[in-house]
């Protein structure tokens, strides 16, 4: 069956510090992938997306994905946080009606 | 280009009441598709209306309906509501484009069932 897992409930990170999030899909053909953000009582934002060529995908906000087919994973990175990135970050696959399956989300603490 | 609206943005209903919610796509956009969100349950596909049809379906009972008009604004309906329907309602809209689809979502509607 599809699914999307985010290990990490919340994590806390230092203003300044780098930034990794992980998400591990499980589809049998080849996936496209999303990034989406969503801050306190708002909608969500699409951060990047992965549906063929480079493995490494830049987005907005400074953000970064690599999608790594082996380890059956597409983890978001940024190198330094500001206070502003405190959101809560959801990875989703594309199924094959083309809508999303979702992971639980990741929510993101700043730490000044 | 505007983005996805919803309207209303906060809905207070009584259980046994119903309720309609409404999404104005991205405009050039002809699907929309429906989700809701809530803190147990993440977020759940509800439907996808494209072209003024249901194209796909999630696994929520009857109560629960939908359409599109002609301009690809659509309405979805929740009858008898429950206390466990007080949820995220999030809209998206696509072009669409087959299978690099990309969806693009409105604020939500906060809806609590009291």
């Amino acid at each position: 069956a599809q699914s999307v897992t985010q290990p990490d409930i919340h994590i806390t990170v230092s203003e300044g510090a780098s930034l990794e999030l992980r998400c591990n899909y499980s589809y049998g053909a080849t996936p496209y992938l999303f990034w989406y953000v969503q801050s306190p009582g708002q909608g969500l934002q699409l951060l990047l997306k992965y549906f063929s060529g480079d493995t490494l995908v830049q987005g907005i906000k400074g953000f970064e994905a690599e999608f790594k087919r082996s380890q059956s994973s597409f983890n978001l990175r940024k190198p330094s946080v500001h206070w502003s990135d405190a959101a809560e970050y959801f990875c989703a696959v594309q199924d094959s009606n083309y809508q999303l399956i979702w992971g639980a989300g990741t929510k993101l603490i700043i730490k000044p | 280009k505007a983005g996805v609206t919803q309207t209303p943005r906060y809905l207070i209903k009584t259980r046994g009441q119903q309720v309609t919610l409404s999404c104005s796509p991205i405009s050039g956009h002809r699907s929309v598709s429906w989700y809701q969100q809530t803190p147990g349950q993440g977020l759940q596909f509800l439907f996808e209306y494209f072209s003024e049809t249901q194209r796909n379906k999630g696994n929520f009972p009857g109560r629960f309906s939908g359409r599109q008009f002609s301009n690809s604004r659509s309405e979805m309906n929740v009858s008898t509501l429950e206390l466990g329907d007080s949820a995220l309602y999030l809209c998206a809209s696509s072009l669409p484009s087959g299978r690099q689809e990309t969806q693009y979502f409105g604020p939500g509607t906060r809806l609590l069932v009291l």
